[in-house]
């Protein structure tokens, strides 16, 4: 049962450019959607969260578009970097925080130069 | 700076052997977690802790269990290990609703 589906599984940008990933979710219950960036040997960081009483929130390069109605939110990097090269977790929790976190599957980015 | 220290970076065991993966905090969280880690299926929530001797079952328990006797230090147990075992491990502790604050992992392999 998976309540969160996160799209696409791997995503090659330019450097430069913008990289894009998206979830679904399915408990209207969740109130919390962060993304976490894992780099190779080292586990997931908190990168940037949103609660659904907004529909963007943005954090330098990075922002979060949230659709209540749609249930979707997704990640956007600006002018990627090959620093940016990484795994996203995107994941939602209820209770507004970082208890009980259901990840979606990952995307792993790779941006060339 | 949070710090989240999981003893072992990698693990070979063989099938029916007992695990002990553990895991040690240094900011006094409340909250302890045990995910596994798995390719295309994400983080997944083995099992976790809101205060000492206290645990409740995540999204996946079975075949596993866990031991929290001191606040700092969570531990996750397989009583007799399997291949469907073999994965990445990740601790993570919070306070309250905070973020979560992940280590490094342990990539345990069961032969």
């Amino acid at each position: 049962q998976q309540q969160v589906k996160q799209s696409p599984q791997s995503l090659i940008v330019q450097k430069g450019g913008i990289s894009i990933i998206n979830c679904a979710y399915e408990n209207t219950a969740f109130d919390y959607f962060p993304w976490y960036q894992q780099f190779p040997g080292k586990g997931p960081a908190l990168l940037i969260a949103i609660r659904p009483d907004v529909s963007e929130k943005k954090e330098g390069r990075f922002t979060i578009s949230f659709n209540k109605s749609a249930k979707q939110f997704s990640l956007h990097i600006m002018d990627s970097q090959p620093g940016d090269s990484a795994t996203y977790f995107c994941a939602a929790s209820q209770g507004g925080g970082g208890n009980k976190l259901t990840f979606g599957t990952g995307t792993q980015l790779k941006v060339e130069l | 700076d949070v710090k989240v220290t999981q003893s072992s970076r990698y693990l070979v065991k063989r099938t029916g052997e007992k695990v002990f993966l553990e895991c040690v905090q240094d900011m006094d969280h409340e909250n302890m977690f045990w995910y596994r880690q798995d390719p295309g299926l994400g983080l997944r929530l083995i099992y976790f802790s809101y205060d000492v001797k206290m645990k409740e079952k995540g999204d996946i328990p079975e075949g596993y269990s866990v031991s929290r006797e001191k606040k700092e230090r969570f531990s996750l147990i397989l009583e007799s290990a399997s291949t469907n075992q073999t994965s990445m491990y990740l601790c993570a502790s919070n306070q309250n609703n905070s973020p979560l604050h992940f280590g490094n992992g342990t990539r345990l392999t069961v032969t």
